[in-house]
């Protein structure tokens, strides 16, 4: 089965401080996602990463960035955490292919004070 | 800009019954994903539909995709408790090959089984 491990379920974190946020998935996955969801609002994807050191934006990108060193491992980054960013975040991965499935880590759920 | 909608956002079925939940999107899409949530956890990929006509079912769930009308359904048959979770639905918007970005996700929709 795949595996799509998130660092934290939960977080808490004062505003202004630099956040990171850690993914790593064990199926070699090209392809790796970052989503926020909120109440009434859904999924909104932040990034997306289709290679190691490639990133493209989502429809939410502001105040955030992402690193893909590793294949295995795709990390969000909060540059100066905001009250509004508190949020759930969840991970995701698939392999290259629009007929994939993504898999979904289980969330680490982000309050920013 | 691809918007995808699902009605009803809340759905309160009894145990036994069958209901249909609809996706729509406004822009061409290809293909279409149905996910599944508990709360509390993280989506689960239930179907993949990559072409119009496309019909897949699993238990009590079965899902298919109309392109031409920009419509899918997931239809819920003969419900039972442990189908209670919110259901997403997704589509593709533009062009991006293999990557799947940009996946456009519907706001979900509650689904609570009662006895």
């Amino acid at each position: 089965d795949v595996k799509v491990t998130q660092s934290s379920r939960y977080l808490v974190k004062r505003t202004g401080e630099k956040v990171f946020l850690e993914c790593v998935q064990d199926m070699d996955h090209e392809n790796m996602f970052w989503y926020r969801q909120d109440p009434g609002l859904g999924l909104r994807l932040i990034y997306f990463s289709y290679d190691v050191k490639m990133k493209e934006k989502g429809d939410i990108p502001e105040g955030y960035s992402v690193s893909r060193e590793k294949k295995e491992r795709f990390s969000l980054i909060l540059e100066s955490a905001s009250t509004n960013q508190t949020s759930m975040y969840l991970c995701a991965s698939s392999l290259w292919g629009g007929n994939q499935p993504q898999h979904f880590g289980d969330g680490t759920r982000l309050s920013i004070l | 800009e691809l918007k995808v909608e699902q009605n009803p956002l809340f759905l309160s079925m009894q145990e036994g019954k069958n209901y249909t939940i609809y996706c729509n999107y406004s822009t061409t899409s290809d293909r279409l994903y149905w996910y599944r949530q508990d709360p509390g956890k993280s989506l689960e990929s239930l179907f993949v539909l990559l072409s119009n006509g496309a019909v897949k079912q699993e238990g009590r769930l079965m899902a298919s995709l109309d392109t031409k009308a920009r419509l899918s359904t997931l239809h819920i048959t003969a419900a039972v408790h442990d189908l209670s979770a919110t259901y997403f639905c997704a589509a593709v918007e533009g062009d991006y090959g293999g990557s799947q970005g940009n996946l456009i996700f519907g706001k979900g929709t509650k689904l609570s089984v009662k006895p």
